[in-house]
């Protein structure tokens, strides 16, 4: 069981660039969650996918974008970037109402 | 407002000794309580959680935590610690009834010394 995994591990954009960030889940997971983790901070509740749309959002611009795919796996988005996004990405998988969550190693994204 | 509360931002404990994290939720229903932990450049792993029954409840790494309703906490405690712990501790919080949506805490990193 590989877990789950996110790609790329690294990348740097150019402020006002689009990102796609990738996620596939823990096998046997349907639920996908995406977090964000600035600097010194606890992980933030961007949203979550199930059964390919987005059930629960938090409080992030329409900036941010998510899909999942018949095969459970994810991608997040993020239009327009700025400085501030730069972060650790996060993703988690789940299953069903089990609030288990299991998470992917990240993806640093550096803003420049 | 919804809110997890981890007042020790950082502490730093000797090898061998006991150490126990503090957190602190606010929500009008008990919710799900985990704790995570972080290692430098890496994703979260889970230690424990809670969703119902014993109030202690044991979880990987010798790691314990326990429940307090009245208090409206979950602190961590392990009774010795090892080299290897040093990292940073996530407290957690999920509503029932909205699964999947964790709320962190801001963390509280941890030395050990020799």
């Amino acid at each position: 069981d590989a877990g789950v995994t996110q790609s790329p591990t690294h990348l740097i954009k150019t402020r006002g660039q689009q990102v796609t960030l990738r996620c596939s889940p823990k096998s046997g997971h349907d639920t996908v969650s995406w977090y964000q983790q600035a600097l010194g901070q606890g992980p933030q509740f961007i949203f979550q996918y199930y059964e390919e749309e987005e059930r629960q959002r938090g409080n992030f611009p329409d900036r941010f974008s998510g899909h999942q795919f018949p095969n459970y796996s994810s991608e997040l988005n993020v239009n327009a970037l700025l400085l501030g996004d730069s972060a650790l990405y996060l993703c988690a998988s789940s299953f069903g109402r089990n609030t288990e969550a299991f998470f992917g190693q990240g993806t640093r994204l550096t803003v420049v | 407002a919804q809110s997890v509360t981890q007042p020790d931002i950082h502490i730093t404990v000797s090898e061998g000794a006991s150490l126990e994290l503090r957190c602190n939720y606010s929500y009008g229903a008990t919710p799900y309580l985990f704790w995570y932990v972080q290692s430098p450049g890496q994703g979260l792993q889970l230690l424990l959680k809670y969703f119902s029954g014993d109030t202690l409840v044991q979880g990987i790494k010798g790691f314990e935590a326990e429940f307090k309703r009245s208090q409206s906490s979950f602190n961590l405690r392990k009774p010795s610690v090892h080299w290897s712990d040093a990292a940073e501790y996530f407290c957690a919080v999920a509503l029932t009834d909205s699964w999947g949506k964790l709320q962190f805490g801001a963390g509280t990193q941890v030395v050990v010394t020799p």
